[in-house]
């Protein structure tokens, strides 16, 4: 079965960029999804940053769509996230997620990683 | 952008009790609803899909209903393991935007 495992540094400096890669197993990357990154803040609600798909296409949040870039890595298996220009306001638990996009069932994430913690601070 | 509202913010409800939450779309998302649960330290599982499918593995207990703007997700008999955080989730097609209602918590009463 098909496991996420998010990876990268836990804690970036104000107005630098926060880096981080969601390595896949148990499947290819290559198969009939979508891949998503979520975050949630400490304490909130959970936010979805964007997704991409194998051929690179991609699909950002409007909030986020200036700073963020989502890029895949076939050869790797693995996407991986940038968010430029941070703030204390990016200071999130950051989540990968294989998100299903079906015309018939729906569309929706069915498979997550556990999630890594990244502070925003000097 | 297409806004979803859930409530109530929290819920507490007694074991073996029904519990219903509700999520409002700002405009119609017709079946394209998801539930899911998160438990605290843990990553959201997906429960619901296309409004009313259980996912894998998910117990019958749990049922979402709804279509269009109007949305509930019951637990018909809440069990010790289903005190936790619920989201809803719609995705739009056209312009590509996917967005989360803010949470319901279900404590315990």
């Amino acid at each position: 079965q098909v496991q996420l495992q998010e990876s990268g540094p836990g804690l970036v400096k104000p107005s630098g960029t926060l880096s981080l890669t969601c390595a896949v197993s148990g499947g290819s990357i290559s198969s009939s999804n979508w891949w998503s990154w979520v975050r949630q803040p400490p304490g909130k609600g959970l936010e979805w940053i964007g997704e991409i798909y194998h051929s690179g296409s991609t699909n950002y949040n409007p909030s986020l769509k200036s700073r963020v870039t989502i890029s895949v890595d076939k050869s790797k298996n693995q996407f991986s996230l940038k968010l430029s220009s941070v703030t204390a306001a990016d200071t999130a638990v950051y989540y990968c997620a294989r998100f299903m996009y079906d015309i018939l069932t729906g569309y929706y994430m069915d498979v997550w990683g556990k999630g890594t913690t990244v502070t925003v601070s000097s | 952008e297409i806004v979803m509202t859930q409530s109530p913010a929290t819920l507490s409800v007694s074991p073996g009790e029904r519990a219903t939450l509700s999520c409002r779309a700002s405009q119609s998302v017709s079946s394209n609803l998801a539930w899911y649960q998160q438990k605290p330290g843990q990553a959201p599982r997906l429960l619901i899909y296309g409004a009313s499918t259980r996912a894998t593995g998910i117990p019958a207990r749990f049922s979402g209903s709804g279509s269009g703007t109007e949305f509930t997700l019951t637990i018909s008999s809440l069990q010790s393991e289903d005190f936790a955080v619920y989201y809803c989730q719609q995705y739009n097609n056209w312009p590509p935007s996917l967005t989360f209602g803010g949470g319901t918590k279900v404590e315990i009463k």
